[in-house]
């Protein structure tokens, strides 16, 4: 198992230009969620998808948009780069769910270090 | 509402000496309680977890935490450090729709 990837690794963009992350994960996971790492303020969640079809808002969804086509994958795109958008972006999964299943943990990926310039 | 609060953004011990991280929750509803730890330039990875069968939960790499729910604390031990330990550690607690808030992470720097 691969478990979580996440494509490309680094990334420098202009301001104004857009891109769009990929997360994959091989687990069968229905939950996957997008957080951003900036120092001193641990991670912060933008969106995250309880199933395919689904997409929902974390705490810091301005400027960014995602959608879950697929079980597997998890798109996170910026439309508009802006440097404050600098960051470094992780992807996470997770079974989820109630009872014994609300314990389960998430999985990382490696992350993606944006420069937005 | 759920959070969680990390007190000292950097800690640094002696290789040898005890690791004390501290991590206090919030929470309406019993608590699942998780440590990360996350190394340079790397994603996170899961140290241990509480999810309510026992208050002291045994992790990966010698680490253990004890929850205690009169002091609303979840801080994660270890015995005797070791230069591998350097890393950023978060403490995180699951919320209502399976979302998970993380705290702003603590720098354990150990001295040799």
């Amino acid at each position: 198992n691969a478990g979580v990837t996440q494509t490309p690794k680094f990334r420098v963009l202009k301001t104004g230009q857009s891109m769009t992350l990929l997360c994959a994960q091989d687990m069968n996971h229905e939950y996957m969620y997008w957080y951003r790492q900036d120092p001193g303020m641990g991670l912060r969640l933008i969106h995250y998808s309880v199933g395919e079809g689904t997409t929902a808002k974390g705490e810091v969804p301005d400027g960014y948009n995602v959608s879950r086509l697929k079980k597997q994958n998890f798109l996170l795109g910026l439309e508009s780069a802006a440097p404050s958008q600098t960051s470094v972006y992780f992807c996470a999964s997770s079974s989820g769910g109630t009872g014994g299943g609300a314990g389960n943990e998430q999985f990382f990926g490696p992350g993606t270090r944006l420069t937005v310039l | 509402a759920q959070s969680v609060t990390q007190l000292g953004s950097h800690v640094s011990v002696s290789e040898g000496a005890l690791v004390l991280l501290r991590c206090n929750y919030s929470s309406s509803v019993p608590p699942y309680l998780f440590w990360y730890v996350q190394y340079p330039n790397q994603g996170l990875q899961l140290l241990l977890k509480y999810t309510s069968a026992a208050t002291l939960v045994k992790g990966i790499n010698g680490f253990e935490a004890e929850f205690k729910k009169s002091e609303t604390s979840f801080h994660l031990t270890k015995p005797s450090a070791h230069m591998s330990d350097a890393a950023e550690y978060f403490c995180a607690v699951r919320g209502t729709g399976n979302q998970f808030y993380f705290g702003t992470g603590t720098s354990l720097t150990v001295i040799p």
